[in-house]
């Protein structure tokens, strides 16, 4: 069936880098664009930006440039997401979820990145 | 990128309905027929209830309808189910290949 399955969860220091996977399957990776939520504890969604799975061009939301890029591997079907100088305000969950037309129709199961000394 | 406004909370009991709005501006919600919204139970990843304003993806109860006017947008819910007690955020494209998502609503079925 159609899926995203994430890595698993991450406990980090401040200032280190995490790198969040994204594997797809079930369906043609490069059809739908890739899309990365943020939700921190206790709070709501926010979109963090998304790649052209085609021409791997990254489009960042304001508030997501400099620290955060977006990548793929096409050959395995996976999107990543990595998060340098990692600060305690980064711990959230992270989820990727596949955009087709104006819609996040399928999303994956979230990875949950600590950032605590 | 301002979050849309939601309310943070609506109920309502078993088989009446509830409407949760969602008001953005004419960059986004007003602009654009592309709304659509999410169903989140705790723990769990969120789930696409309807997309473009009001069309509902295969399997998604008709108890759940969609519509706007101007710039603001309304997930209605019909016939109340206990397993409807969730948060739902709505969605809207903004422009530019740019997303903005709403401040979530908090529905409890009393």
């Amino acid at each position: 069936q159609v899926q995203l399955v994430q890595s698993g969860s991450e406990l980090k220091k401040p200032g280190a880098s995490v790198k969040v996977s994204c594997k797809a399957s079930g369906y043609t990776f490069t059809c739908c664009a890739m899309n990365w939520v943020r939700q921190a504890p206790g709070q709501g969604l926010e979109w963090m930006g998304w790649i052209n799975t085609n021409t791997g061009n990254p489009t960042y939301a304001q508030g997501f440039t400099g620290r955060f890029v977006f990548s793929l591997d096409t050959s395995v079907s996976t999107a990543y997401l990595q998060i340098s100088s990692l600060k305690a305000e980064d711990t959230a969950v992270y989820y990727c979820a596949r955009r087709t037309g104006y819609g996040f129709d399928i999303w994956g199961q979230g990875t949950m990145v600590t950032v605590s000394s | 990128q301002s979050a849309l406004t939601q309310p943070p909370s609506a109920s309502g009991s078993p088989g009446q309905s509830v409407t949760i709005s969602c008001t953005g501006t004419s960059g986004d919600v007003g602009g654009y027929n592309y709304v659509s919204w999410y169903q989140q139970h705790p723990g769990k990843a969120p789930k696409l209830m309807i997309y473009e304003v009001s069309k509902r993806p295969s399997g998604v109860p008709d108890r759940f309808s969609g519509s706007k006017s101007g710039n603001t947008a309304s997930l209605t819910v019909s016939g109340l189910q206990a397993e409807d007690e969730a948060d739902y955020y709505c969605s809207s494209y903004a422009g530019s290949n740019n997303y903005v998502f709403g401040t979530g609503t908090k529905v409890t079925v009393l």
